[in-house]
C-alpha cells in the first residue's frame, strides 16, 4: 500500500524559512515523479513543484518561483520541499503526490499545515 | 504558462440527475488532463486521466471528454456520495494547473 507522510509545517514568520518532508514507502520511490500541491483554507487546489524520479526535470508554479525548492533523496525514499522568503499567501495544507505517469496524481499523502504569520 | 478555466464555480443539482463541468485550455495540451474529486476534509481523488479514462474502481457514472484546449467531466445519475469538489489538471507542461474548482451541491 502506497503512503505518503508529510512532516515539517508549523507556524513561522513572514520571510522566514521552512522544510518540508514527504516519508514514502510501499513502492519504487525512485521510479516515480513527485510532486507538492497545496490548498489554502477554503479555496482551491494549487499546484506547487514537481521532479522526476531522476531530479532531471522540476518545475515550479510562478508564485513559489526563486523562494521554494524541490528535491529528493531516493535512497532515503524521501521528498522535500525549501520555502524561503515565506509570505501570508503561502498558508496552506501542502499535500505530497505521487505521478502514476507524466502528471497523473494519483497517490496523496494526507498534508501538512503551513501557517506564515506573524 | 497555460491558464485553465474551469465553468461553473458552482452547480447545484438533485440525485439522479445529470451534470456536465467544462475546463477550457489557454493552449492546446492534447490530452493532458485529469479530473480529479475532493470531499471536505480529505485529500484530493484521482477520476479520470488523459483526458477520458476512468480510473480503475471509479463508477462508470462518471466520463471525461475533449482533447485540444476543451474538456468535460460528465456525472450521469447522481448518487449521494458525488456531492463534492471537481477541479481539472492540466499536465501538458510545467507548470501544471488547476481549474478553479467547481462545487457539486445538493439541490
Amino acid at each position: 500500500e502506497v503512503q505518503l507522510v508529510e512532516s515539517g509545517g508549523g507556524l513561522v514568520q513572514p520571510g522566514r524559512s521552512l522544510r518540508l518532508s514527504c516519508a514514502a514507502s510501499g513502492f519504487t520511490f525512485d521510479g516515480y515523479a513527485m510532486h507538492w500541491v497545496r490548498q489554502a483554507q477554503g479555496k482551491g487546489l494549487e499546484w506547487v513543484s514537481g521532479i522526476s524520479w531522476d531530479s532531471g526535470s522540476i518545475g515550479y508554479a510562478d508564485s513559489v518561483k526563486g523562494r521554494f525548492t524541490i528535491s529528493r533523496d531516493n535512497v532515503k525514499k524521501s521528498l522535500y520541499l525549501q520555502m524561503n522568503s515565506l509570505r501570508v499567501e503561502d498558508t496552506a495544507l501542502y499535500y505530497c503526490v505521487k505521478d502514476l505517469w507524466f502528471g497523473e496524481l494519483h497517490d496523496w499523502g494526507q498534508g501538512t499545515l503551513v501557517t506564515v504569520s506573524s | 504558462d497555460i491558464q485553465m478555466t474551469q465553468s461553473p464555480s458552482s452547480l447545484f443539482a438533485s440525485v439522479g440527475d445529470r451534470v456536465t463541468i467544462t475546463c477550457r485550455a489557454s493552449q492546446d495540451i492534447r490530452n493532458d488532463l485529469g479530473w480529479y474529486q475532493q470531499t471536505p476534509g480529505k485529500a484530493p481523488k484521482r477520476l479520470i486521466f488523459a483526458a477520458s479514462s476512468l480510473r480503475s474502481g471509479v463508477p462508470s457514472r462518471f466520463s471525461g471528454s475533449g482533447s485540444g484546449t476543451e474538456f468535460t467531466l460528465t456525472i450521469n445519475s447522481l448518487q449521494p456520495e458525488d456531492f463534492a469538489t471537481y477541479y481539472c489538471l492540466q499536465h501538458n507542461s510545467y507548470p501544471y494547473t488547476f481549474g478553479q474548482g467547481t462545487k457539486l451541491e445538493i439541490k
